[in-house]
């Protein structure tokens, strides 16, 4: 059984830029959440993808926008990237059920915005 | 929305000591409150989660209790152990939406 996984581990943009961070679930989760987790604060919800649709979002912007693929794979976008989006992006999936219970992180990928 | 705040923020103790780590929310219709312990360069590892019809759970060293009138639930880490080190955070949902609100954290440290 593979963990959830996530690529880059380390990103450095600049301001202005598009990035996009992937996610591949726990094998046999059909539901994956996106957090931005600050420096010194806890995970901060962005939005929870549950057989392809967003399915619940958080207190951030358009411009961060996801999808879930038919294999429960998942994609983070966010355009016009801003200082304050310098954080680590944390993924977690869950099995078939579109709640927060018993969530399985990601390490996170570290995106620095200069 | 919810609103969680986690005390302390700092948590240093004696091997073999009890770490109580406590967490406050805000909305009294959040029914699932799980701990997560994170580790430099990790994500967050689920430790132990209560749900709000149970007052208390355990499983080996570590217990949670929940107070739903007070709106509050306590993490208890008895026996520590250095690899017990890490930082932890608490977490409560409500049931209807999916933004889990995580407390600011706790870094526990376990000196041999």
């Amino acid at each position: 059984e593979t963990g959830v996984t996530q690529s880059p581990t380390h990103l450095i943009k600049t301001r202005g830029q598009q990035v996009t961070l992937r996610c591949s679930s726990q094998s046999g989760h059909n539901t994956v959440s996106w957090y931005q987790q600050a420096l010194g604060q806890g995970p901060q919800f962005i939005f929870q993808y549950y057989r392809e649709e967003e399915n619940g979002r958080g207190n951030f912007p358009p411009r961060f926008s996801g999808l879930q693929f038919p294999n429960y794979s998942s994609e983070l976008n966010v355009n016009a990237l801003e200082l304050d989006d310098s954080a680590l992006y944390l993924c977690a999936s869950s099995v078939d059920r579109a709640t927060n219970e018993k969530l399985f992180f990601g390490s996170g990928t570290q995106l620095s915005v200069l | 929305g919810e609103n969680v705040e986690q005390h302390p923020s700092t948590l240093s103790v004696q091997e073999g000591d009890s770490a109580v780590i406590k967490c406050t929310y805000s909305d009294s219709a959040s029914n699932y409150f799980p701990w997560y312990k994170q580790e430099l360069g990790k994500g967050p590892q689920l430790i132990i989660d209560i749900r709000s019809n149970v007052g208390e759970k355990k499983d080996q060293r570590i217990a949670v209790t929940l107070n739903k009138t007070a709106k509050h639930f306590s993490l208890h880490i008895t026996e520590t152990q250095p690899e017990d080190s890490a930082v932890y955070f608490c977490a409560a949902t409500p049931p209807y939406n999916n933004d889990m609100r995580f407390g600011a954290g706790t870094r526990l440290t376990v000196k041999p």
